[in-house]
This record gives C-alpha cells, sequence and structure tokens, in this order.
C-alpha cells in the first residue's frame, strides 16, 4: 500500500492528452508544494519531469506539466507519443518523519 | 555527469544482513549532497528508506530504522547500505539516489542508478 494513490493504468492515442491524478493528504501533497513526478522505463533508471508542483528540469519536453488542487496532484502529458509509454510515479515531500513518500506508478499505454 | 551504479548479492536468504553498494562516477561524495537509498517490492510503490550526508549524518524512514545503516566510503566514493534480519517482505528492487538540492535529504530524486534487484529467499 503506497503513501499515495494512483491510478494503475491510463492510455491515450497519439498526439492526444492524458492526465495522471496523485491524491495524498494535508501531511503531504497538501501541505507542501514539493511535489515531484518521474518516468520510468524498466530496466533503466527513474528520469525526473516535474518537481515542485510545475517546474520541469532542463530538457525535459513542455508537453509534460504537473498541477496541484488540494491534496490531489496532477502530471498532464499533451501531444502523446509513442516514446512516452511508460511507469510514472508521483512523490512528495511528507511533513512526518517519513520525509519523502511515493505513489505506486501508473502504467501509461499509448494506444 | 553524476552516474550512480548498485551492485550486491542478488539473493539473501531470510534473517540474514542485505548488503548493497552504490558507486558514484562523476561527483565526490565529500563534496555535499545527501545521498540516499529507495526500494520498489514487486507490484508495490516506491519506499524511501535513507539518507546520509557528506558529512555522515543519517536520516532513515521510521519502519525501517532499527534495521537499517546507511555508510559512506568516501576513499572509494561509494556508499553502502545494510538491513538486517530480513524476511521475504524485503524482496525488493534497489535504488541509490541524490536529491536535486545540495541540501534536501530525500526530496526531488533527480540522479538514480538502474537499481539491483534483492530476493529473499531460502
Amino acid at each position: 500500500q503506497s503513501a499515495l494513490t494512483q491510478p494503475a493504468s491510463v492510455s491515450g492515442s497519439p498526439g492526444q492528452s492524458i492526465t495522471i491524478s496523485c491524491t495524498g493528504t494535508s501531511s503531504d501533497i497538501g501541505g507542501y508544494n514539493y511535489v515531484s513526478w518521474y518516468q520510468h522505463h524498466p530496466g533503466k533508471a527513474p528520469k525526473l519531469m516535474i518537481y515542485d508542483v510545475n517546474y520541469r528540469p532542463s530538457g525535459v519536453s513542455d508537453r509534460f506539466s504537473g498541477s496541484k488542487s488540494g491534496n490531489t496532484a496532477s502530471l498532464t502529458i499533451s501531444g502523446l507519443q509513442a516514446e512516452d509509454e511508460a511507469d510514472y510515479f508521483c512523490s512528495s515531500y511528507s511533513g512526518t518523519s517519513t520525509l519523502e513518500v511515493f505513489g505506486g506508478g501508473t502504467k501509461l499505454t499509448v494506444l | 555527469q553524476v552516474q550512480l551504479q548498485e551492485s550486491g548479492p542478488g539473493l539473501v536468504k531470510p534473517s540474514e544482513t542485505l548488503s548493497l553498494t552504490c558507486t558514484v562516477s562523476g561527483y565526490s561524495i565529500s563534496s555535499g549532497y545527501y545521498w540516499g537509498w529507495i526500494r520498489q517490492s514487486p507490484g508495490k510503490g516506491l519506499e524511501w528508506i535513507g539518507s546520509i550526508y557528506h558529512s555522515g549524518s543519517a536520516y532513515y524512514t521510521p519502519s525501517l530504522r532499527s534495521r537499517v545503516t546507511i555508510s559512506l566510503d568516501t576513499s572509494k566514493n561509494h556508499l553502502s547500505l545494510k538491513l538486517t534480519s530480513v524476511t521475504a517482505a524485503d524482496t525488493a528492487l534497489y535504488y541509490c539516489a541524490r536529491p536535486r538540492k545540495a541540501g534536501s535529504v530525500a526530496n526531488t530524486f533527480d540522479t538514480w542508478g538502474q537499481g539491483t534487484m534483492v530476493t529473499v529467499s531460502s
């Protein structure tokens, strides 16, 4: 059982937009603007896509965007491409001694 | 470019100690930053295990604190993870990672290793 709740899977066709949600509590997502999103292709190192809710690291496509409302954060990918097919997981700073909590991950399938 | 590479036994017997190493290249671990370990159990989400500062001070997640030790070897530029009294629940893909910000203990990891799978079984 992960601390943050994500849908197990989402799918979309090339060119479409999809949104992945990540729900926590007021002790993590709702209390701080320190939500991150990672892209993970199995067998490779996870890649940071979004940090501090809606900031992109250098080199990350602007097709990726993040937002937050209350205890729920969201990752939106616009103009879906085949290469976007991967697992995506969220994380948040936690105001508890756990410090950082993660979601269970969402498998994105590009149809 | 900073690169991390985990290594260690892929199979550990129940009740024994899991020991992993993360070799860092492209950056001296004694220069700064916290360095962390994160794991992903099969079919479950990720779990932050703990982080250690270049000075040696460490933070651990409460659920594992009694069994885990993270240490640095600056001469070899690597960090280590030891987890004692393992059970099947410790079977996971173990990653080492570094936070994006120099002063951050465990938030926003922007540098990750590829991970190493550890199975706990007799």
